[in-house]
């Protein structure tokens, strides 16, 4: 089955620091990828969607310019975090997609647990 | 209104019972319905996964969809303590269209 890979699975940053998270397809060509964020105890709530080749689509009240996405290759999409603070600590999820909606589509990574400090 | 509704619970059964999750929405454009299950601090994982109305089964689980109603449901046979986790229905027009959530449903099997 489809396997999507994200890394890491937790990192701890400073406050300012910028932190890169990487989620890559790893047997398909996700022409599409999603990043989600998840608060403790509640659903996932999407960030951006990202085409291969294209700017990200922000969801309203996601800041772009913090939320950097990279979507440049059809196996990988990035997310950086820029001039983390301790409110952009969470858990981030990202999301790949073939373009169909069968069984295979859409793949979850497992998560990147964010602390900043 | 949400566009996708579901009981957040938390829904403690004993162990062999069968569970009952479900979900309705609003937006009659979806067309593919799913049941992810996401276990504390993991990304969620595929479990079912319905294109219209109509029932999948796959082991101890159903899925079941009946579109006229705008109803969606997971049925769990047998439950096991290590189906203890959040189940999360989400659906989407195709296409590769965002996926939207319900608010999941905390899941507890007790021995």
């Amino acid at each position: 089955g489809a396997v999507v890979s994200q890394h890491p699975s937790w990192v701890i940053c400073k406050s300012g620091t910028s932190v890169k998270i990487e989620c890559r397809s790893l047997d398909f060509q996700a022409t599409t990828m999603f990043w989600y964020r998840q608060f403790p105890k509640q659903s996932l709530m999407l960030m951006a969607t990202s085409n291969e080749g294209s700017k990200a689509t922000y969801e309203q009240g996601v800041e772009k310019d913090k939320f950097l996405i990279n979507h440049a290759s059809l196996t990988l999409s990035t997310l950086t975090v820029t001039s983390a603070h301790p409110e952009d600590s969470s858990f981030y999820i990202c999301s790949a997609n073939q373009g169909t909606g069968g069984d295979y589509g859409y793949t979850f990574g497992s998560g990147t647990r964010l602390t900043v400090v | 209104q949400k566009e996708v509704e579901q009981d957040p619970g938390p829904l403690s059964v004993p162990e062999g019972a069968i569970v009952s999750l479900n979900c309705t929405y609003s937006n009659s454009a979806f067309q593919y319905f799913m049941w992810y299950r996401q276990y504390s601090r993991k990304g969620p994982e595929l479990l079912m996964y319905t294109y219209s109305s109509g029932n999948k089964e796959d082991g101890r689980f159903t899925a079941q969809v009946d579109k006229s109603s705008k109803y969606i449901s997971l049925f769990i046979r047998d439950s096991q303590p290590s189906d203890s986790a959040t189940y999360l229905c989400a659906m989407t027009p195709g296409g590769g269209n965002k996926l939207t959530f319900g608010t999941g449903t905390q899941l507890k099997v007790e021995l």
